[in-house]
């Protein structure tokens, strides 16, 4: 299984500063299709995983635009511009390109 | 809008089986699949596997295959994980979240359901 690691495992921020995650792959994540299949999920305390970002860099509805995602092949980056209050918590990268989907370990996102 | 709404938590002995269930709505369940997705406590999140509940196609995880059953029943949009075999580390949060229907096309996990807790001890 392609493996995802994910750094770094904690993050501290100061309110209204950038973060960033980054997820680096086993292997290429070019899909067949030509689309490469990775994803950023953030989960709060005590909730479900949400998806953020899609396809790399694609932002699902309603999720504000001090995220972005970039990155291609095996290096990929999740980035907040300015971290606020309700961003904290746990972020995952994944990747869907191959048959079985590998998460990275996780980033605790934390106010200091 | 596209929901996904599990069954209760659950409490299980060691060797027993668990079924957990997810019931779509909003959606055209049959032109969809669903992944599932567990998380130990305090711990990260593990893909068991996926199914198409376009035409019951399955790929399962290599830690769980031979232990898990992925199955839909789309007269009620609802897809099972049953779980057999149950040890302590099997206690987890599990999750299902929608995919594409086919077996090649990449997985995508855009929408989640709120998970069920499944507890295993003696």
């Amino acid at each position: 299984d392609v493996v995802m690691a994910q750094s770094p495992l904690s993050l501290p921020v100061t309110l209204g500063q950038p973060a960033s995650i980054s997820c680096r792959s086993s292997e290429s994540l070019e899909h067949i299709d030509g689309n490469t299949y990775v994803s950023w999920f953030q989960q709060r305390p005590g909730q479900s995983p949400r998806r953020l970002i899609y396809k790399v860099s694609n932002r699902d509805s309603g999720v504000p635009d001090r995220f972005s995602g970039s990155g291609s092949a095996t290096d990929f980056t999740l980035k907040i511009s300015r971290v606020e209050t309700e961003d904290v918590g746990v972020y995952y990268c994944m990747q869907g390109t191959h048959g079985r989907v590998t998460f990275g370990g996780g980033t605790k996102v934390e106010i200091k | 809008q596209v929901q996904l709404v599990q069954s209760g938590a659950e409490v299980k002995r060691p060797g027993a089986s668990v079924k957990v269930s997810c019931k779509a709505s909003g959606y055209t369940f049959s032109h969809f699949g669903i992944s599932w997705v567990r998380q130990a406590p305090g711990q990260g999140l593990e893909w068991m596997g996926w199914i198409s509940a376009y035409n019951g196609n399955t790929i399962y995880g290599q830690r769980l295959q031979g232990r898990v059953t992925m199955t839909t029943d789309t007269s009620t949009s609802t897809a099972y994980m049953e779980l057999r075999s149950l040890r302590s580390d099997d206690t987890a949060v599990y999750y299902c979240a929608r995919e594409p229907p086919a077996q090649d096309a990449a997985k995508v996990l855009d929408f989640w359901g709120q998970g069920t807790l499944v507890t295993v001890s003696s």
